[in-house]
């Protein structure tokens, strides 16, 4: 069964820093692309980053780039976002995905919360 | 940034009664576009790539149409378990996502 696992969210004041998870089995994680979408409360989706097979490729949303650091380790199966100086608008669902174009499969979401 | 808009924010059906969907891009995306349903604490669930091929394991009542700028997405008689929120998503030029459907019991 292909699954998408994310974990590391929780409450962040703002400034602060949290790393996100996700732990990808059934299926061949190094062969794929991996990105990270969020969730405001009421708010639509919004792409954030993708990482290429070999993590040599990086991209970002202009409202993340310089804040945000996508990585993966194959060797463990996972991807992780590194989230620096961290703004109360950046509170949302985070889900991590698996694709270039469309996204197929989804994890289920680690909820952030950035407040004093 | 290509901008996604999706019309009506909230459709109101009868199960059964066929549901249609529609997002417009701000130009044109070619046949780039896919649909996402989302339910409360799930995962966003893949139902159409390419504007209209169905992804796996999607039931034959979901369809998808169109090209350029202006798509829908159909459910031909909406079962209880399809009432949840549509998403459609370019990916023709980066990525970007309607505000979403709500799809409500009548």
């Amino acid at each position: 069964e292909v699954q998408l696992v994310e974990s590391g969210g929780g409450l962040v004041q703002p400034g602060g820093s949290l790393r996100l998870s996700c732990a990808a089995s059934g299926f061949s994680f190094r062969s794929s692309w991996m990105q990270w979408v969020r969730q405001a409360p009421g708010k639509g989706l919004v792409w954030l980053s993708r990482i290429n097979t070999d993590g040599s490729n990086t991209d970002y949303a202009d409202s993340v780039k310089g804040r945000f650091t996508i990585s993966r380790d194959n060797a463990k199966n996972t991807l992780y976002l590194q989230m620096n100086t961290l703004r109360a608008e950046d509170t949302a669902v985070y889900f991590c995905a698996v694709g270039t174009n469309w996204f197929d499969p989804w994890g289920q979401g680690s909820l952030v919360t950035v407040s004093s | 940034e290509i901008v996604m808009t999706q019309s009506p924010a909230t459709l109101s059906v009868s199960p059964g009664e066929r549901a249609t969907l529609s997002c417009r891009a701000s130009q044109s995306v070619s046949s780039n576009l896919a649909w996402y349903q989302r339910k409360p604490g799930q995962a966003p669930r893949l139902l159409i790539y390419g504007a209209s091929t169905r992804a796996n394991g999607i039931p034959a009542r979901f369809s998808g149409s169109g090209s350029g700028t202006e798509f829908t997405l159909t459910i031909s008689s909406p079962q209880s378990e399809d009432f949840a929120v549509y998403y459609c998503q370019q990916y023709n030029d980066w990525y970007t996502f309607g505000q979403g459907t709500k799809l409500e019991i009548k």
